[in-house]
Protein backbone atom coordinates (compact mmCIF):
# COMPACT_ATOMS: atom_id res chain seq x y z
CA UNK A 1 0.00 0.00 0.00
CA UNK A 2 1.44 3.49 -0.03
CA UNK A 3 2.13 5.66 3.07
CA UNK A 4 2.83 8.94 3.97
CA UNK A 5 4.07 9.29 7.60
CA UNK A 6 4.75 12.72 9.22
CA UNK A 7 5.07 13.88 12.95
CA UNK A 8 1.34 14.59 14.50
CA UNK A 9 2.18 17.58 16.47
CA UNK A 10 5.23 19.92 17.23
CA UNK A 11 5.72 22.63 18.99
CA UNK A 12 8.32 25.47 18.34
CA UNK A 13 9.32 29.13 19.62
CA UNK A 14 8.94 32.11 17.87
CA UNK A 15 12.08 33.54 15.89
CA UNK A 16 13.28 29.60 15.93
CA UNK A 17 13.90 27.04 13.31
CA UNK A 18 11.81 24.17 12.74
CA UNK A 19 12.38 20.74 10.67
CA UNK A 20 9.14 19.17 9.72
CA UNK A 21 10.58 15.31 8.42
CA UNK A 22 8.18 13.27 6.11
CA UNK A 23 8.63 9.46 4.96
CA UNK A 24 6.96 8.04 2.02
CA UNK A 25 6.56 4.58 0.28
CA UNK A 26 4.25 4.75 -2.57
CA UNK A 27 3.85 3.24 -6.41
CA UNK A 28 6.04 5.42 -8.04
CA UNK A 29 7.32 9.20 -7.48
CA UNK A 30 6.51 11.74 -9.34
CA UNK A 31 7.34 14.66 -6.80
CA UNK A 32 6.60 15.94 -3.53
CA UNK A 33 5.07 18.72 -2.23
CA UNK A 34 4.48 20.55 1.06
CA UNK A 35 1.04 22.60 1.45
CA UNK A 36 0.16 24.85 4.42
CA UNK A 37 -3.15 24.51 5.66
CA UNK A 38 -4.99 27.23 8.67
CA UNK A 39 -7.42 25.27 10.12
CA UNK A 40 -11.01 25.32 8.47
CA UNK A 41 -9.03 26.51 5.77
CA UNK A 42 -8.05 25.17 1.93
CA UNK A 43 -4.30 23.79 1.32
CA UNK A 44 -1.78 26.30 0.31
CA UNK A 45 1.27 25.51 -1.87
CA UNK A 46 4.27 25.78 -0.13
CA UNK A 47 7.15 24.02 -2.02
CA UNK A 48 7.95 21.10 -4.59
CA UNK A 49 10.68 18.47 -4.88
CA UNK A 50 11.33 15.89 -7.49
CA UNK A 51 15.27 15.79 -7.46
CA UNK A 52 17.21 14.99 -4.65
CA UNK A 53 18.54 18.25 -2.91
CA UNK A 54 17.98 21.32 -1.08
CA UNK A 55 15.09 23.46 -2.44
CA UNK A 56 15.14 27.33 -0.87
CA UNK A 57 12.35 29.73 -0.84
CA UNK A 58 12.54 32.58 1.53
CA UNK A 59 12.14 31.61 5.07
CA UNK A 60 11.15 27.70 4.37
CA UNK A 61 12.99 25.30 2.21
CA UNK A 62 12.03 21.76 1.71
CA UNK A 63 14.84 18.79 1.13
CA UNK A 64 14.14 15.74 -0.68
CA UNK A 65 16.10 12.39 -1.07
CA UNK A 66 14.48 9.74 -3.07
CA UNK A 67 17.14 6.98 -2.26
CA UNK A 68 15.47 7.13 1.60
CA UNK A 69 11.91 8.25 0.78
CA UNK A 70 12.93 10.99 2.72
CA UNK A 71 11.45 15.04 2.95
CA UNK A 72 11.61 17.61 5.40
CA UNK A 73 10.56 21.04 5.50
CA UNK A 74 12.96 23.76 7.36
CA UNK A 75 10.69 26.53 8.29
CA UNK A 76 13.30 29.57 9.72
CA UNK A 77 12.69 32.79 12.01
CA UNK A 78 9.25 31.63 12.83
CA UNK A 79 6.24 33.51 13.53
CA UNK A 80 2.97 33.24 15.34
CA UNK A 81 1.38 32.93 11.64
CA UNK A 82 3.19 29.71 11.04
CA UNK A 83 0.72 27.98 13.47
CA UNK A 84 -0.72 25.46 11.37
CA UNK A 85 -0.51 22.22 9.80
CA UNK A 86 1.99 21.07 7.48
CA UNK A 87 0.63 18.65 4.73
CA UNK A 88 3.34 16.45 2.51
CA UNK A 89 1.85 14.92 -0.43
CA UNK A 90 3.71 12.55 -2.95
CA UNK A 91 2.24 12.51 -6.70
CA UNK A 92 2.11 8.72 -7.42
CA UNK A 93 2.68 6.53 -10.93
CA UNK A 94 -0.68 7.73 -11.97
CA UNK A 95 -0.02 11.36 -11.04
CA UNK A 96 -2.37 10.88 -8.50
CA UNK A 97 -1.73 12.98 -4.86
CA UNK A 98 -1.17 11.05 -2.31
CA UNK A 99 -1.37 12.97 1.03
CA UNK A 100 0.59 12.61 4.71
CA UNK A 101 -2.14 13.22 7.84
CA UNK A 102 -0.22 16.36 8.73
CA UNK A 103 2.01 17.77 11.21
CA UNK A 104 0.40 20.63 13.01
CA UNK A 105 3.01 22.74 13.86
CA UNK A 106 2.33 24.79 17.31
CA UNK A 107 4.36 28.43 17.58
CA UNK A 108 4.82 29.64 21.04
CA UNK A 109 6.09 33.16 22.02
CA UNK B 1 -4.15 37.31 -8.33
CA UNK B 2 -6.59 34.40 -9.74
CA UNK B 3 -8.01 31.84 -7.61
CA UNK B 4 -10.39 28.61 -7.90
CA UNK B 5 -13.94 29.40 -5.97
CA UNK B 6 -16.73 27.31 -4.67
CA UNK B 7 -19.79 27.45 -3.44
CA UNK B 8 -21.57 26.71 -0.90
CA UNK B 9 -19.20 27.37 1.69
CA UNK B 10 -21.52 25.65 3.76
CA UNK B 11 -24.20 22.91 3.20
CA UNK B 12 -26.52 21.20 5.41
CA UNK B 13 -28.27 18.36 4.28
CA UNK B 14 -30.64 15.55 5.34
CA UNK B 15 -29.56 11.74 4.80
CA UNK B 16 -30.54 10.50 1.62
CA UNK B 17 -30.94 13.98 -0.19
CA UNK B 18 -28.76 14.89 -3.40
CA UNK B 19 -26.26 17.47 -3.23
CA UNK B 20 -24.28 19.65 -5.90
CA UNK B 21 -21.15 21.08 -5.04
CA UNK B 22 -19.95 24.43 -7.77
CA UNK B 23 -16.53 24.55 -8.30
CA UNK B 24 -15.39 27.61 -10.91
CA UNK B 25 -11.67 26.84 -11.49
CA UNK B 26 -8.64 28.78 -12.60
CA UNK B 27 -9.18 30.24 -16.20
CA UNK B 28 -6.76 29.19 -17.87
CA UNK B 29 -5.92 25.45 -16.10
CA UNK B 30 -6.94 22.36 -17.97
CA UNK B 31 -7.05 19.88 -15.01
CA UNK B 32 -9.75 19.81 -12.29
CA UNK B 33 -10.02 17.76 -9.49
CA UNK B 34 -11.83 17.19 -5.87
CA UNK B 35 -10.58 15.90 -2.45
CA UNK B 36 -12.34 15.58 0.85
CA UNK B 37 -10.90 15.66 4.20
CA UNK B 38 -13.18 14.38 6.71
CA UNK B 39 -12.24 16.93 9.98
CA UNK B 40 -9.43 16.28 11.78
CA UNK B 41 -8.75 13.78 9.32
CA UNK B 42 -6.26 13.62 6.14
CA UNK B 43 -7.00 14.79 2.62
CA UNK B 44 -8.07 12.26 0.25
CA UNK B 45 -8.27 12.26 -3.43
CA UNK B 46 -11.53 11.96 -5.14
CA UNK B 47 -11.60 12.40 -9.22
CA UNK B 48 -9.49 14.44 -11.52
CA UNK B 49 -11.06 15.51 -14.76
CA UNK B 50 -9.65 16.44 -18.15
CA UNK B 51 -11.11 17.46 -21.45
CA UNK B 52 -14.25 16.58 -19.80
CA UNK B 53 -14.01 13.21 -18.73
CA UNK B 54 -12.65 11.28 -15.77
CA UNK B 55 -8.76 10.60 -15.29
CA UNK B 56 -8.56 8.90 -12.51
CA UNK B 57 -10.75 8.32 -9.49
CA UNK B 58 -10.39 6.92 -5.99
CA UNK B 59 -12.18 4.09 -4.11
CA UNK B 60 -14.07 6.50 -2.50
CA UNK B 61 -15.64 7.78 -5.90
CA UNK B 62 -18.37 5.31 -6.11
CA UNK B 63 -21.41 5.19 -7.93
CA UNK B 64 -23.06 8.13 -5.32
CA UNK B 65 -20.32 10.59 -7.21
CA UNK B 66 -20.42 12.28 -10.40
CA UNK B 67 -18.20 15.06 -11.62
CA UNK B 68 -19.54 17.56 -14.51
CA UNK B 69 -18.22 20.27 -16.40
CA UNK B 70 -21.92 22.11 -17.73
CA UNK B 71 -20.66 25.24 -19.58
CA UNK B 72 -17.04 26.53 -20.01
CA UNK B 73 -16.27 27.61 -15.93
CA UNK B 74 -18.28 25.62 -13.59
CA UNK B 75 -16.77 21.80 -12.14
CA UNK B 76 -19.69 20.40 -10.31
CA UNK B 77 -19.26 17.58 -7.74
CA UNK B 78 -22.77 15.74 -7.11
CA UNK B 79 -23.79 13.19 -4.39
CA UNK B 80 -26.69 11.18 -5.29
CA UNK B 81 -27.85 9.87 -2.07
CA UNK B 82 -26.03 11.47 0.72
CA UNK B 83 -24.82 9.36 4.08
CA UNK B 84 -23.51 10.53 7.26
CA UNK B 85 -20.33 10.07 6.64
CA UNK B 86 -20.01 11.85 3.71
CA UNK B 87 -20.47 14.83 5.97
CA UNK B 88 -16.90 16.82 5.22
CA UNK B 89 -14.72 19.34 3.56
CA UNK B 90 -14.98 19.12 -0.13
CA UNK B 91 -12.15 20.86 -1.75
CA UNK B 92 -11.91 21.68 -5.49
CA UNK B 93 -8.40 22.26 -6.88
CA UNK B 94 -7.25 22.66 -10.81
CA UNK B 95 -3.58 23.01 -12.66
CA UNK B 96 -1.95 23.86 -15.72
CA UNK B 97 -1.09 20.63 -16.42
CA UNK B 98 -1.19 17.40 -14.78
CA UNK B 99 2.57 15.65 -14.66
CA UNK B 100 5.57 16.07 -12.66
CA UNK B 101 5.12 19.18 -10.91
CA UNK B 102 2.35 21.09 -11.47
CA UNK B 103 0.77 22.75 -8.50
CA UNK B 104 -2.58 22.28 -7.93
CA UNK B 105 -4.64 25.58 -6.46
CA UNK B 106 -7.02 24.95 -3.96
CA UNK B 107 -10.43 26.43 -3.32
CA UNK B 108 -11.63 27.52 -0.15
CA UNK B 109 -13.97 24.16 -0.03
CA UNK B 110 -17.37 23.52 0.80
CA UNK B 111 -18.18 22.10 4.13
CA UNK B 112 -20.61 19.91 3.59
CA UNK B 113 -22.78 18.60 7.08
CA UNK B 114 -25.05 15.54 6.38
CA UNK B 115 -27.90 14.85 9.22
Amino acid sequence: GQNIDQPTEMTATEGAIVQINCTYQTSGFNGLFWYQQHAGEAPTFLSYNVLDGLEEKGRFSSFLSRSKGYSYLLLKELQMKDSASYLCAVKDSNYQLIWGAGTKLIIKP
Amino acid sequence: EPEVTQTPSHQVTQMGQEVILRCVPISNHLYFYWYRQILGQKVEFLVSFYNNEISEKSEIFDDQFSVERPDGSNFTLKIRSTKLEDSAMYFCASSEGYRVGNEQFFGPGTRLTVL
